[in-house]
């Protein structure tokens, strides 16, 4: 089974646009979380999706968003970048089966906002 | 809340040296547990899980013990390698919620 991809794997970005991006999630799996990783904040969550609704939020402002399509494929959004936004963003998958789960992760996108 | 704390790093070790990176949680219920592990430039990979408390995983010579009396998930190593200098995340699984928690990761480097 491939595993979850992520794309694209690198972005570089100016303050004030806004980044699409994509998290294609293993076969099967219908949820997908993203989390932002930076050096001084470690993993922090932003959203959780399944069966393309939105079940979990962290604390992240309102120019974060995101979508799940019918085939589990996610998008996550940012708009009007800042510079703080520079990180690298994982897409994670799970069964979600209602028993044991175990989340997955992609290999990430890095945004660098200048 | 549920939650994971992490011992804090960076770790240094030599070669063949013992590992021991302490993860405690806290959680209400009986969540699973995971121990990823990141190499730089990429994304986390799943090293081991247990899912119910005395449960032990296991996977290319790392080990954890779910302790249900002590809340821990302590990860230990016998004998590390150089290849296993990465940063490693204690997790907490789903549990009353939705959600997956995370420690804030170790990195650990070794020395030949």
């Amino acid at each position: 089974k491939a595993g979850v991809t992520q794309t694209p794997r690198y972005l570089i970005k100016t303050r004030g646009q806004q980044v699409t991006l994509s998290c294609s999630p293993i076969s099967g799996h219908r949820s997908v979380s993203w989390y932002q990783q930076t050096p001084g904040q470690g993993l922090q969550f932003l959203f959780e999706y399944f069966s393309e609704t939105q079940r979990n939020k962290g604390n992240f402002p309102g120019r974060f968003s995101g979508r799940q399509f019918s085939n589990s494929r996610s998008e996550m959004n940012v708009s009007t970048l800042e510079l703080g936004d520079s990180a690298l963003y994982l897409c994670a998958s799970s069964l979600r089966s209602g028993g044991e789960e175990t989340q997955y992760f992609g290999p990430g996108t890095r945004l660098l906002v200048l | 809340g549920d939650s994971v704390t992490q011992m804090e790093g960076p770790v240094t070790l030599s070669e063949e040296a013992f590992l021991t990176i302490n993860c405690t949680y806290t959680a209400t219920g009986y969540p699973s547990l995971f121990w990823y592990v990141q190499y730089p430039g990429e994304g986390l990979q799943l090293l081991l899980k247990a899912t119910k408390a005395d449960d032990k995983g296991s996977n290319k010579g790392f080990e954890a013990t779910y302790r249900k009396e002590t809340t821990s998930f302590h990860l230990e190593k016998g004998s590390v390698q150089v290849s296993d200098s990465a940063v490693y995340f204690c997790a907490l699984g789903p549990n009353t919620g939705n959600q997956f928690y995370f420690g804030t990761g170790t990195s650990l480097t070794v020395i030949p």
